[in-house]
């Protein structure tokens, strides 16, 4: 069955970076977009980019385009989100999600993971 | 971006209750609206994909409908496992969401 298992709760200051993981199984690794998402506290959900495994491309939304980067290894099917210059407004979960057709919506996420930026 | 609203917020309803919740765009997204459920402490789960097409496994009770900028997720007969929170989708371009609709027990 399709899953995704992500890293642990991450605590981190103001202006530090976090890399969070998310390692894919049961299906092949690099046939679907893999998109990151994150959820403040209390609020609705936010699109953070995408990545193709298969070629390593990517896209980010605009909110995040500088701060953001998204890299793959394909050998151990896993996806990472490393956010950079850490703010108290980026305290959220931060979700990875498969995208089973290119039309942008998202059929299996992960379990999530907790960034906390607190100084 | 496209901006997504949903109403209600919240709403409180009943086992058996026919629910409805809707959702409307800024601007045309044409069918590329999806549905998810989430419940406390969980990741969200996709529900319905591009407006009216039953993600596998989702209980048939579960149903939408819309185009254009105005959009509708119905469920037929509310069971206990369906109080949660609900949220729409736009893929027409790059994703946002509505604020969700908590569906809570009357």
């Amino acid at each position: 069955q399709v899953q995704f298992v992500q890293s642990g709760a991450e605590v981190r200051k103001p202006g530090a970076s976090v890399k969070v993981s998310c390692k894919a199984s049961g299906y092949i690794f690099t046939e679907y977009n893999i998109h990151w998402l994150r959820q403040a506290p209390g609020q609705s959900l936010e699109w953070v980019g995408w990545i193709n495994p298969a070629d390593g491309n990517t896209l980010y939304s605009e909110k995040f385009q500088g701060r953001v980067t998204l890299t793959r290894d394909t050998s151990a099917a896993t996806t990472y989100l490393d956010l950079r210059s850490l703010r108290s407004e980026d305290t959220a979960v931060y979700y990875c999600a498969r995208d089973p057709t290119v039309n942008d919506f998202f059929d299996y996420w992960g379990q999530g993971t907790l960034v906390t930026v607190s100084s | 971006d496209i901006q997504m609203t949903q109403s209600p917020s919240s709403l409180s309803a009943s086992v058996g209750d026919r629910v409805t919740i809707t959702c409307r765009a800024s601007q045309t997204i044409d069918s590329y609206l999806n549905w998810y459920q989430q419940k406390p402490g969980q990741a969200p789960k996709l529900l319905i994909y591009t407006s009216s097409n039953l993600h596998s496994g989702v209980p048939s009770r579960f149903s939408g409908s819309g185009s254009g900028t105005d959009f509708t997720l119905t469920i037929s007969s509310l069971q206990p496992e369906d109080f949660a929170t609900y949220y729409c989708q736009q893929s027409f371009v790059t994703p946002t969401f509505g604020g969700g609709t908590k569906v809570e027990i009357k």
